[in-house]
């Protein structure tokens, strides 16, 4: 069975900087382009960003480029957005995506003062 | 960057009717491979996105039948033949040809 576990999030203040994890199990992880997709309060869904398999292509949002950066360790089947000078508009549901066939489960993050 | 609209944003539909949802996008989805990648989603609130269908019109697994896609290039459809009360949620179209990848607005099905 495809699992996709995440973890981190919380409320942070603007500006601050904050890492989420998604561990993969079910599958081979390390072939698989990965996703993380976010959904802020009564909106809809917003793609992030993208990594490749092997990493060798990283894709992100205009809206968080240069302050987000995404990574994978194919040895621990694990996903990381690293995310940096938060503001206001970051406040979202986070989700990792395998493709876009199974999702995590979500991952809260709040930015305010 | 590929700007996808949805019709209806919000349809009330009774329980054993049919619904269709229309997703155009400001250009072709043909993909240089010739693949379309255009999807559906559902959310419910509390829970993750749920793939209904894949390259417009492949089945994931464990969707039920009635849920069905068609299209190509820029206009695409979603069709539920008889909507159940767990069909209620917010549908999303999406496109992976081009980056950034970017979704629909979505539309709330909701029971009448």
């Amino acid at each position: 069975e495809v699992q996709l576990v995440q973890s981190g999030g919380g409320l942070v203040k603007p500006g601050a900087s904050l890492t989420l994890s998604c561990v993969a199990s079910g599958f081979n992880f390390n072939i698989y382009d990965m996703n993380w997709v976010r959904q802020a309060p009564g909106k809809g869904l917003e793609w992030v960003a993208s990594i490749s398999s092997r990493s060798k292509s990283i894709k992100y949002a205009d809206s968080v480029k240069g302050r987000f950066t995404v990574s994978r360790d194919n040895a621990s089947n694990s996903l990381h957005l690293q995310m940096s000078s938060l503001r206001d508009e970051d406040t979202a549901i986070y989700y990792c995506a395998k493709y876009y066939d199974h999702w995590g489960q979500g991952s809260l993050v709040t930015v305010s003062s | 960057d590929i700007v996808l609209t949805q019709t209806p944003l919000s349809s009330p539909v009774a329980l054993g009717q049919p619904a269709s949802i229309s997703c155009r996008s400001s250009q072709s989805l043909v993909h240089t491979n010739g693949n379309t990648f255009l999807s559906w989603h559902q959310k419910k609130p509390g829970q993750p996105p749920r793939l209904l269908l894949y390259k417009v019109s492949n089945r994931f697994s464990g969707v039920p039948d009635r849920f069905s896609g068609s299209g190509e290039g820029t206009n695409f459809t979603l069709t539920i033949t008889r909507v159940e009360a767990e069909d209620v949620g917010v549908y999303y179209c999406m496109q992976a040809t081009q980056f950034p990848h970017t979704f629909g607005p979505g539309t709330k099905l909701e029971i009448k």
